[in-house]
């Protein structure tokens, strides 16, 4: 079945570092891959996206390319702020039109000032 | 509202009893998922509706397990006999039409927690 691997962490940043979160899936089809972001005391919400190969989601400074070649969707940010500590949770959606997202174990995001 | 509603946003219930966790959608919004969020298990997929109906119930963990929605919105998962191992946050979700490209919007959770 579909599966998403990411690295649990945590992981301890200080503020201005560069930031990489890896995210590598196995599934059948071309799925949708997606990372949602949880700060602390709040619901899951949508970072970003992208639907298809060679596509790169963006937002709030993080952005991730579909690699469909490795599989991977890594997140990455130039310069982390003590605001993006979080659980970053990466996901997919097996398309087709099936529904429901696979979803990694999530990382623990700490930025340090 | 503007957002997902969970409702109880914490449970206690003693093992064997049965619980009913209550869901409110965006007004609007088709599609409607339940997940589960466990320490070390990360979130897992329970059950997808689409309007009234659910065309995938895979990820229902046991027969204990029970989903409905009435009136194309509120849904209500329901947990029978629960165990400890029920014990996690219910997250629900919700996005405006379903299929494999639509951002889906999530509730606060629910914790339970089975003594």
């Amino acid at each position: 079945g579909d599966s998403v691997t990411q690295m649990e962490g945590p992981v301890t940043l200080s503020e201005e570092a560069f930031l990489t979160i890896n995210c590598t899936y196995t599934a059948t089809g071309y799925p949708s891959l997606f990372w949602y972001v949880q700060y602390p005391g709040e619901g899951l919400q949508l970072l970003l996206k992208a639907t298809k190969a060679d596509d790169k989601g963006s937002n709030k400074g993080f952005e991730a390319t579909y690699r469909k070649e490795t599989t991977s969707f890594h997140l990455e940010k130039g310069s982390v702020q003590v605001s993006d500590s979080a659980v970053y949770f990466c996901a997919l959606s097996p398309g087709g039109g099936a529904d429901g997202l696979t979803f990694g174990k999530g990382t623990h995001l700490i930025i340090q000032p | 509202g503007a957002g997902v509603s969970q409702s109880p946003s914490n449970k206690v219930t003693e093992k064997g009893k049965d619980v009913e966790l209550r869901c409110d959608p965006i007004s609007g919004h088709t599609a409607l998922y339940w997940y589960r969020q466990s320490l070390g298990q990360g979130l897992e997929f329970l059950i997808y509706f689409q309007g009234n109906s659910a065309p995938d119930k895979s990820g229902l963990p046991s027969d204990r397990f029970s989903a409905e929605r009435t009136g194309g919105s509120v849904s209500t998962l329901t947990i029978q006999r629960t165990q400890q191992e029920d014990s996690a946050v219910y997250l629900c979700a919700s996005s405006p039409r379903g299929g494999d490209d639509t951002e889906a919007f999530f509730g606060q959770g629910t914790r339970l927690t089975v003594v």
